[in-house]
């Protein structure tokens, strides 16, 4: 099982240049979500999908766009990429509430994006 | 609204000393989650600790513990004989169990141990 991956690992970007970032689950999982992490803020929530074809909005969801058009795949994209955006990016999946519990999220290794 | 507090920024202990990692909660809900995710050097999170709001018992995990108490609204982690190896960044995180399962992460406790 590769777990979480995420595409690609690094990426640079002019602002107002567009993007889609991959995230691809092998577990099955239901649920799936996109993190940003920046320095002393922690991690916070910017989309999340609870099962294909459907998507929500986290904490932080300006100036994303997501889609989940396969169970497996969930995508991040910027439109108009800006320089606010410059951020570690982390896709995670979890069975959600399967089993009558909170299960925990599983993480991708990350994407390091720089918008200039 | 739910919030996860980490007061320590950072922590620095020599090694085999004991450290423990506070973690403060907020949320209105009577059935929440807690979690402890480990970021080592390497960047990717690794998921140490599950808790739910109905079990208060500690847990011991060889060198690793944590200490829930509803009453004060903490979560701390507490690491015996710290080796070189937990030098990482600690994220407490909180899930309201309603469905999404979203979780709120604290700021991280970024923990150096020098040898």
């Amino acid at each position: 099982n590769a777990g979480v991956t995420q595409t690609p690992k690094f990426r640079v970007l002019k602002t107002g240049q567009s993007m889609t970032l991959l995230c691809a689950q092998d577990m099955n999982h239901e649920y799936m979500y996109w993190y940003r992490q920046d320095p002393g803020m922690g991690l916070r929530l910017i989309h999340y999908s609870v099962g294909e074809g459907t998507t929500a909005k986290g904490e932080v969801p300006d100036g994303y766009n997501v889609s989940r058009l396969k169970k497996q795949n969930f995508l991040l994209g910027l439109e108009s990429a800006a320089p606010s955006q410059t951020s570690v990016y982390f896709c995670a999946s979890s069975y959600g509430l399967a089993g009558g519990v909170s299960n925990e999220q599983f993480f991708g290794p990350g994407t390091r994006l720089t918008v200039l | 609204a739910q919030k996860v507090t980490q007061a320590q920024t950072e922590i620095s202990v020599v090694e085999k000393e004991d450290v423990t990692l506070d973690c403060v909660y907020e949320t209105r809900d009577t059935t929440y989650y807690l979690f402890w995710y480990k970021q080592p050097p390497s960047g990717e999170l690794v998921f140490l600790i599950r808790r739910n709001s109905f079990d208060e018992q500690n847990e011991i995990s060889g060198r690793y513990s944590w200490n829930f108490q509803k009453s004060t609204s903490s979560f701390n982690f507490t690491i015996t004989a710290s080796q070189v190896v937990d030098s990482a960044v600690y994220f407490c995180a909180l899930s309201e169990g309603r469905g999404n399962e979203k979780l709120t992460f604290g700021t991280g406790t970024r923990l150096t141990i020098i040898p």
